[in-house]
């Protein structure tokens, strides 16, 4: 399995509904990323998890809270979301973090909108 | 902190026309470099990438890039391009363990390529 599964596809919610974003992989990878892509954009980088732990926090407001319940599975868990967060929402991952040579696998991505 | 340009924004090219992308990056360490493609409604997917060794690097669908790492470039050269390259094209870095930047794939602003048939 060489894979990168992210549920929903696509996904609308309100601005005071609470969803999660879900993400799993089976490749053995122990770091894990989370991205948004806006329109014609490229990706940004929101959290980094390595071998379950938050390292990296690109200063994501506090309404998008990650969480890596195991090793293979990723959370993004959405709440109170402005229309503006409307995007892409990509998830990656790479066998190290501190070894980018490895490459990364992206997943097809949640296409959030919020109204 | 690290940086990744991408000099053309978009280009309109006619089948079989060569083409190169210009990449270069800020960063003076130990770097990955990456060219990844996103056609229209789908996922990145990885067209090559560099980490070490000959700095020719050959990827998927006839692409190829070379790293120059005096000018800290990594330009996408295809010979000859198709309609079915039309796409967005990521150049991406990141950088080895010791950096205050590890963990981080950094993506350029992109480059869409639009072929006309």
């Amino acid at each position: 399995d060489t894979e990168v599964t992210q549920t929903p596809k696509h996904l609308v919610m309100g601005m005071t509904n609470k969803k999660s974003l879900k993400c799993e992989q089976h490749m053995g990878h122990r770091a894990m990323y989370w991205y948004k892509q806006k329109a014609k954009k490229p990706p940004e980088l929101m959290f980094v998890y390595s071998y379950e732990k938050l390292s990296i926090n690109e200063s994501v407001p506090s309404r998008f809270s990650p969480e890596c319940p195991n090793s293979s599975l990723l959370n993004l868990h959405l709440h109170a979301l402005q229309p503006e967060d409307s995007a892409l929402y990509l998830c990656a991952s790479s066998q190290d973090r501190d070894r980018g040579s490895y490459g990364y696998t992206f997943g097809s991505g949640t296409r959030l909108t919020v109204v | 902190a690290q940086s990744v340009s991408q000099h053309n924004h978009h280009v309109i090219l006619s089948e079989a026309a060569s083409l190169e992308l210009g990449c270069n990056y800020s960063y003076g360490g130990t770097v990955n470099l990456f060219w990844y493609v996103q056609y229209p409604g789908q996922h990145l997917q990885l067209l090559l990438k560099y980490f070490s060794g000959d700095p020719l690097v050959k990827g998927i669908k006839g692409f190829e890039a070379e790293f120059i790492k005096s000018k800290f470039s990594f330009n996408l050269r295809k010979p000859s391009v198709q309609w079915s390259d039309t796409a967005e094209y990521f150049c991406a870095v990141t950088s080895e363990r010791g950096s205050s930047n590890t963990g981080k794939l950094i993506f350029g602003q992109g480059t869409t390529l639009q072929v006309k048939p």
